[in-house]
């Protein structure tokens, strides 16, 4: 089936630790975009990419880091450096040429720091 | 830059009943989209109605439509016949040629039975 997969779908993060949340999709998206949720608040976009091995910082890029080495996945990495990394965390992806106007979610990674 | 507010955090409506989520949005762009996302409580993102600027005519999904009136920068959308699996936070969303997507902060909505 197509779609977008996030792994895991819980993580557990102790103080000072870096982890990686996968995001992979068979959908032939051109972009792709991780966003933060924070319970009971709306979506923040942290990074996003437009072609393979580019991509631009979001609005909550601090304390995050991301790579597009492939076209179908974009990972997250969560440095130590973000102090409040407990989140929802939400990849999506879409195409960009016309007809692009829809994008897409996978189920979402949930992040906690322990 | 784009901004869409959603100025109802909280709504409720009985089982059966309709209900009307409100939207407004801020742009200098003639050519956009406009949707809205439910989000129930698995937090699966769901796209449930998408609106082209372009168009006149109000864009209708089964029990959802929207009243989109483009010169106000309104968009809200109606759920008739509400049920219970339509419990869950809707995010209204705005969309312009070649640039990201802008998401509203969400309204909570509760069917209740």
């Amino acid at each position: 089936d197509g779609g977008i997969t996030q792994s895991p779908k819980y993580l557990f993060r102790k103080e000072g630790q870096n982890v990686t949340l996968s995001c992979e999709q068979n959908l032939n998206h051109d972009a792709m975009y991780w966003y933060r949720q924070d319970p009971g608040q709306g979506l923040r976009l942290i990074y996003y990419s437009q072609i393979v091995n580019d991509f631009q910082k979001g609005d909550i890029a601090e304390g995050y880091s991301v790579s597009r080495e492939k076209k179908e996945s974009f990972p997250l990495t969560v440095t130590s450096a973000q102090k409040n990394p407990t989140a929802f965390y939400l990849c999506a992806s879409r195409f960009l040429q016309t007809g692009g106007n829809t994008i897409y979610f996978g189920e979402g990674s949930w992040l906690t720091v322990v | 830059a784009q901004t869409v507010t959603q100025s109802q955090p909280e709504m409720s409506v009985q089982e059966a009943e309709t209900v009307t989520l409100s939207c407004t949005y801020d742009t200098s762009e003639n050519n956009y989209y406009l949707f809205w996302y439910k989000q129930p409580p698995s937090r699966q993102m769901i796209l449930v109605i998408r609106q082209e600027a372009y168009k006149q005519q109000n864009a209708t999904e089964n029990r959802f439509s929207v009243n989109f009136q483009k010169a106000a920068k309104s968009f809200s959308l109606k759920i008739s016949d509400s049920q219970l699996g339509d419990t869950a936070m809707y995010f209204c969303a705005f969309m312009s040629y070649g640039q990201n997507f802008v998401f509203g902060p969400g309204t909570r909505l509760s069917v209740l039975p």
